[in-house]
């Protein structure tokens, strides 16, 4: 059972936008720490795809946004390509484990 | 750009002990805090714990009691045993860099070790 909970799955259509959802409680995202994103590709590690809620790493593509308020974080994909498909995962801390690390259970999304 | 390069032992089993090393290039090993999160088979990661150059870490409480995290600076390569491991120990374990900031996000991730735990 993963402390930030995502849906299992996600689908569209190349070119339309897909939200993943990311939500926390008042422990974690509510009480204000950062959500990161990361984007797993098929047989490859992680990588990190958006940090502290909004920010892209140099090289990530400006069709990839997140925003976060309150207890609950989203990753905004637009002009979806096939090559998007993935599993996204994201990620906090939360002050009721000593400000440990939280991850959610993962989203994988499928280019319809 | 710092890179990541890991390597253990793959197949273990029940009682044994986790050990994998992950080696750090084009960076240095004492300026960053250095992570170990691993990833079950049904995708979901955990945070295994953290240290640094300064042998200061931090441990996941649910597997404390068995994990020890090193530093080596000589080498520019960090390590991690986990002890005693189960069958439930499975999964892919992946060292990674830990953004040096208050925020704390992981980037570069190593390629990933698959450990496997059978008798």
């Amino acid at each position: 059972q993963s402390v930030l909970t995502q849906p299992p799955s996600v689908s569209g259509a190349p070119g339309q936008t897909v939200i993943i959802s990311c939500t926390g409680t008042s422990s974690n995202l509510g009480e204000g720490y950062d959500v990161h994103w990361y984007q797993q590709l098929p047989g490859a590690a992680p990588k990190l795809l958006i940090y502290a809620n909004k920010n892209r790493p140099s090289g990530v593509p400006e069709r990839f946004s997140g925003a976060r308020s309150g207890a609950s974080a989203s990753l905004v994909i637009t002009g979806l390509q096939a090559e998007d498909e993935a599993d996204y995962h994201c990620q906090s801390h939360d002050s009721s484990l000593n400000g440990d690390v939280v991850f959610g259970g993962g989203t994988r999304l499928t280019v319809l | 750009q710092v890179q990541l390069q890991q390597w253990g032992a793959g197949l273990l089993k029940p009682s044994e002990t986790l050990s994998l090393t992950c080696a750090v290039s084009g960076g240095s090993i004492s300026e960053n805090y250095w992570t170990w999160i691993r990833q079950y088979p049904g995708k979901g990661l955990e945070w295994i714990g953290e240290t640094s150059h300064s042998a200061s870490t931090n441990y996941n409480p649910s597997l404390k009691s068995r994990v020890t995290m090193s530093v080596d600076t000589s080498r520019n390569q960090f390590s991690l045993k986990l002890r005693s491991v189960t069958v439930a120990d499975t999964a892919v374990y992946y060292c990674v860099m830990s953004s040096n900031t208050s925020s704390n996000w992981f980037d570069p991730w190593g390629p990933g070790t698959l450990v496997t735990v059978s008798s």
